[in-house]
């Protein structure tokens, strides 16, 4: 149990949809950052919030976005949504410590599918 | 650009086997490296990580070394269990910058009894 909750577990759109996935940090932790784990494949980083801005981002197009709310919680949206956007998208909060410090705890991650 | 390479799975051992799941990497600094594990259902744990180069990462009977010479960090385990099934991911960050984890692509472990 890493104190990391993700909502809804699971999400069914069609293409050309918006989505919305939510993200609660676990307590005390100021840093969020978003993934993404096509089918087989490793987790691909999209971006990461630092105390209310982001702060990195992975080669994502704009249609990616996010926010992170004054008590640390996160979303995700996805505008127009693609088939390829099927995945598994992993949330993961951490301290924003430097390097090898800043542990990261992962949340079991939204389940999407694209129709 | 970062990049993690994984020997592809899946990797079938009977209980008690010895376990070796290579991993090479390619950076332009000197980053961290870390292996996650993923358990069906279930997000991603940290199960182990090395910061420099020769550091041993231990933890659960797995361990992994950073070898820089040879960019590699491979997890070895001396003797596996039903409960090690699952899939294992090798990682790197570097120190500097984004700071981003950089994923290679798993590797399935079953155990069989």
């Amino acid at each position: 149990e890493t104190g990391v909750t993700q909502s809804p577990t699971h999400l069914i759109k069609t293409r050309g949809q918006q989505v919305t996935l939510r993200c609660s940090s676990q307590s005390g932790h100021n840093t969020v950052s978003w993934y993404q784990q096509a089918l087989g494949q490793g987790p691909q980083f999209i971006f990461q919030y630092y105390r209310e801005e982001e702060n990195g981002r992975g080669n994502f197009p704009p249609r990616f976005s996010g926010l992170q709310f004054p008590n640390y919680s996160s979303e995700l949206n996805v505008n127009a949504l693609e088939l390829d956007d099927s995945a598994l998208y992993l949330c993961a909060s951490s301290l924003g410590g430097t390097g090898a410090q800043e542990k990261l705890f992962f949340g079991s991650g939204t389940q999407l599918s694209v129709l | 650009g970062d990049s993690v390479t994984q020997m592809e799975g899946p990797v079938t051992l009977s209980e008690e086997a010895f376990l070796t799941i290579n991993c090479t990497y390619t950076a332009t600094g000197y980053p961290s490296l870390f292996w996650y594990v993923q358990y069906p259902g279930e997000g991603l744990q940290l199960l182990l990580k090395a910061t420099k180069a020769d550091d041993k990462g231990s933890n659960k009977g797995f361990e992994a070394t950073y070898r820089k010479e040879t960019t590699s960090f491979h997890l070895e385990k001396g003797s596996v269990q039903v409960s090690d099934s699952a899939v294992y991911f090798c990682a790197l960050r570097e120190d500097t910058g984004r700071r981003a984890l950089t994923f290679g692509s798993g590797t399935r472990l079953q155990v069989q009894p």
